[in-house]
């Protein structure tokens, strides 16, 4: 067991690029989370993965992100246009089905738009 | 809309002494966590609280919950340098169906050597 990981750790992007960040859970927890911390803050949730299904997101998921998680595996989000107030860390989630609902957490993407 | 606080928001204090933060939420919840974050660093589980009155303890640091309350707690014994962090409180929203975290506002930690 490796624990989520996640990739690119740094992304440094100017102002209107398109930035994809993936995650890659722990094998066999089929629910997997987003949040997105702002510097000073805690983490705010984005969006809700099971399996392959996105069945929630947040409203701060403007209509500028966008999450897939093919075949239930590794999660993507992608940021289009970004915008200097998408600069924070991404943190992504995983947790096993059932159990104590605790999420384990990867080591996050941290985004500077510039 | 449920609603996590903690406080104190900052929190400096001396070796050896103790110290307990507090986390409040505003509606029904029998399971909350909490997280410890280095500057920089991801989140790292510390302890998984799931019915009311657990109680659960590792080294320095002791976590309890009364969910009738709506109030948990992190109990800091005889504090040590390298208990610095910022301290998150967590509740998932079960009642959604996706078990979804609402964290609070984080507590920052510094211990005074």
């Amino acid at each position: 067991d490796t624990g989520v990981s996640q990739d690119p750790r740094h992304k440094i992007t100017k102002r209107g690029q398109n930035v994809t960040f993936r995650c890659d859970p722990i094998s066999e927890h089929n629910r997997l989370y987003w949040y997105r911390q702002t510097l000073g803050q805690g983490p705010e949730f984005l969006t809700y993965f099971q399996n392959e299904a996105q069945l929630e997101k947040s409203r701060l998921l403007s209509d500028r992100f966008s999450a897939e998680r093919p075949k239930g595996s590794f999660s993507t989000l992608e940021i289009q246009r970004t915008e200097q107030g998408d600069s924070a860390m991404y943190l992504c989630a995983s947790s096993p089905r059932g159990g104590s609902y605790e999420q384990y957490f990867g080591p996050g993407t941290r985004l500077t738009v510039t | 809309e449920l609603k996590v606080e903690q406080n104190p928001l900052f929190l400096s204090m001396q070796e050896g002494k103790n110290y307990t933060i507090y986390c409040n939420y505003s509606t029904t919840s029998d399971r909350l966590y909490w997280y410890r974050q280095d500057p920089g660093k991801s989140l790292e589980s510390l302890f998984v609280l799931l019915s009311n009155g657990a109680v659960k303890q590792e080294g320095r640091l002791m976590a309890s919950l009364d969910t009738k309350a709506r109030l948990s707690t992190l109990h800091i014994t005889a504090a040590v340098h390298d208990l610095s962090a910022t301290y998150f409180c967590a509740v998932d929203r079960g009642s959604s169906g996706t078990y979804k975290y609402i964290f609070g506002t984080g507590t920052r930690l510094k211990v005074l050597a």
